[in-house]
C-alpha cells in the first residue's frame, strides 16, 4: 500500500536554484494538497487541488508555483529557492475537498538552502 | 477562519501514567475536528476524527478524544502511556473556504514517555 509517495527525500539547494518537488498518490483521491513544516509553527498550507484542472492557494503561498499533472501527481516547484523556504515538504490527499474528510500524507521531502 | 491551540509544546508522562495533550479550537461553525501522529521522519498518521454524533470518539493504538462545545476543546487522552507512543502529535480543524476543505493545524505537542 503505497498511499502517498514524495520523491525526493532530502535535497541540498543553493540559493537560486530552482527544482520540482513530486507527490503522486495511488488512493483515486480527488484532492491533493502541499504543506510546509517548520519548528514550532506546526503545518501551513502552501497551496492545495480540490480537483483534477484546479489550483488554490493556501496560506503561504509566495516562492511556490503547483501543477496539477492529472489526478495522480501534483507537483510543487521552487523556481528560486531562497533559505527561508528551508523546510520539511509535505504532500497530502483526501478523497473529496469535504470538511469531513481526512487527509492522508507521504513521508515528505526535506529540503535544505544553502 | 478557525484556529487550533495546543497548550504544552512538550509533555512527559512515565510509561503506564495517563496521557493528556491539549486542543481548543476556534471555529464559527459546527467543528470538524482531527488528531494526527507523527513518528520521527515521517509524515501524520491520522488517530481519530470527529464531525458529528457522538461527542467522545475513539481512535488507534486506544487512543480518544472527547469534543466539548461549551470548552471548545478536544483533549487526546490514552490511560496507560507506551513507550512507542513517544512522537509529536497534531491536532487540526478544517473548514471549507471558496473552493475546496482546508486544514488548520496546532503547533504540535511532542510527548516524551519515560521508561
Amino acid at each position: 500500500n503505497a498511499g502517498v509517495t514524495q520523491t525526493p527525500k532530502f535535497q541540498v539547494l543553493k540559493t537560486g536554484q530552482s527544482m520540482t518537488l513530486q507527490c503522486a498518490q495511488d488512493m483515486n483521491h480527488n484532492s491533493m494538497y502541499w504543506y510546509r513544516q517548520d519548528p514550532g509553527m506546526g503545518l501551513r498550507l502552501i497551496y492545495y487541488s480540490a480537483s483534477e484542472g484546479t489550483t488554490d492557494k493556501g496560506e503561504v503561498p509566495n516562492g511556490y508555483n503547483v501543477s496539477r499533472l492529472n489526478k495522480r501527481e501534483f507537483s510543487l516547484r521552487l523556481e528560486s529557492a531562497a533559505p527561508s523556504q528551508t523546510s520539511v515538504y509535505f504532500c497530502a490527499s483526501s478523497e473529496v475537498a469535504t470538511r469531513d474528510q481526512p487527509q492522508h500524507f507521504g513521508d515528505g521531502t526535506r529540503l535544505s538552502i544553502l | 477562519a478557525q484556529s487550533v491551540t495546543q497548550l504544552g509544546s512538550h509533555v512527559s508522562v512515565s510509561e503506564g501514567a495517563l496521557v493528556l495533550l491539549r486542543c481548543n479550537y476556534s471555529s464559527s461553525v459546527p467543528p470538524y475536528l482531527f488528531w494526527y501522529v507523527q513518528y520521527p521522519n515521517q509524515g501524520l498518521q491520522l488517530l481519530l476524527k470527529y464531525t458529528t454524533g457522538a461527542t467522545l470518539v475513539k481512535g488507534i493504538n486506544g487512543f480518544e478524544a472527547e469534543f466539548k462545545k461549551s470548552e471548545t476543546s478536544f483533549h487526546l487522552t490514552k490511560p496507560s502511556a507506551h513507550m512507542s507512543d513517544a512522537a509529536e502529535y497534531f491536532c487540526a480543524v478544517s473548514d471549507w473556504v471558496d473552493t475546496g476543505n482546508q486544514f488548520y493545524f496546532g503547533t504540535g505537542t511532542s510527548l516524551t514517555v519515560i521508561p
